[in-house]
């Protein structure tokens, strides 16, 4: 079963434009990572975020995290084409076992 | 290192039929992972390894699957009379846990394997 769910299922935008995508899970979690998935290059870390972290940044890339919300955003600033992908989250509770989320498929128009 | 490697990377085989996966990690990780995933999905959880010990299995895994890691290296998947459901693609990760702290929670995965049961 899947313990996140990624906000919204689907984005599209234009180049340049900024690109939010939300993740909400169900259980305490030890830290959070987000991940991009396209076809060419699979599935890829971008970040991650622990459960004592509220905000990290890394590049065009700002991860939120709002424990009592058990909800987590994942900001792209100045979006391009390369950025088209699937993104997802997984959240990982007192082991080594990750669980994805259901994934954001974003689009960014040229 | 070239990364996590995964073999075939297709399969395609008739309902009923054994099928057998290999994933090669990183070399010096000592954490195997492997999931499924289906179209519109996001990878699930099937398995996972530190060293050559299955520390956790997917209660939604069937006893048709089975997995091992023989020498803490390779790893092979294999499922017994597949069925149509079976059909997916099989993603095995890799990280490295637990060495005198370093601990990268990052798992690098390997191009998958996908499998279509007819």
């Amino acid at each position: 079963s899947q313990q996140g769910e990624e906000d919204p299922q689907a984005l599209s935008i234009q180049e340049g434009e900024n690109a939010t995508m939300n993740c909400s899970y169900k259980t305490s979690i030890n830290n959070l990572q987000w991940y991009r998935q396209n076809s060419g290059r699979g599935l890829v870390h971008l970040i991650l975020i622990r459960s004592n972290e509220r905000e990290k940044h890394s590049g065009r890339l700002r991860v939120t995290l709002d424990t009592s919300k058990k909800s987590s955003s994942l900001l792209i600033t100045a979006s391009r084409a390369a950025d088209t992908a699937s993104y997802f989250c997984a959240t990982s509770f007192g082991t080594y076992k990750y669980i994805f989320g259901t994934g954001t498929r974003l689009k960014v128009l040229a | 290192d070239t990364g996590v490697s995964q073999d075939p990377r297709h399969k395609i085989t008739k309902r009923g039929q054994n099928v057998t996966f290999r994933c090669d990690p990183i070399s010096e990780h000592n954490r195997l992972y492997w999931y499924r995933q289906t179209l519109g999905q996001g990878p699930e959880f099937l398995t996972y390894f530190q060293n050559e010990a299955q520390l956790e299995k997917s209660r939604l895994l069937s006893d048709r699957f089975s997995a091992e890691r023989p020498k803490g290296s390779f790893s092979t998947l294999e499922i017994q009379r597949t069925e149509q459901g079976d059909s997916a693609m099989y993603l095995c990760a890799s990280s490295l846990v637990g060495l005198r702290g370093q601990n990268s929670y990052e798992q690098y995965f390997g191009p998958g394997t996908r499998l279509t049961v007819t």
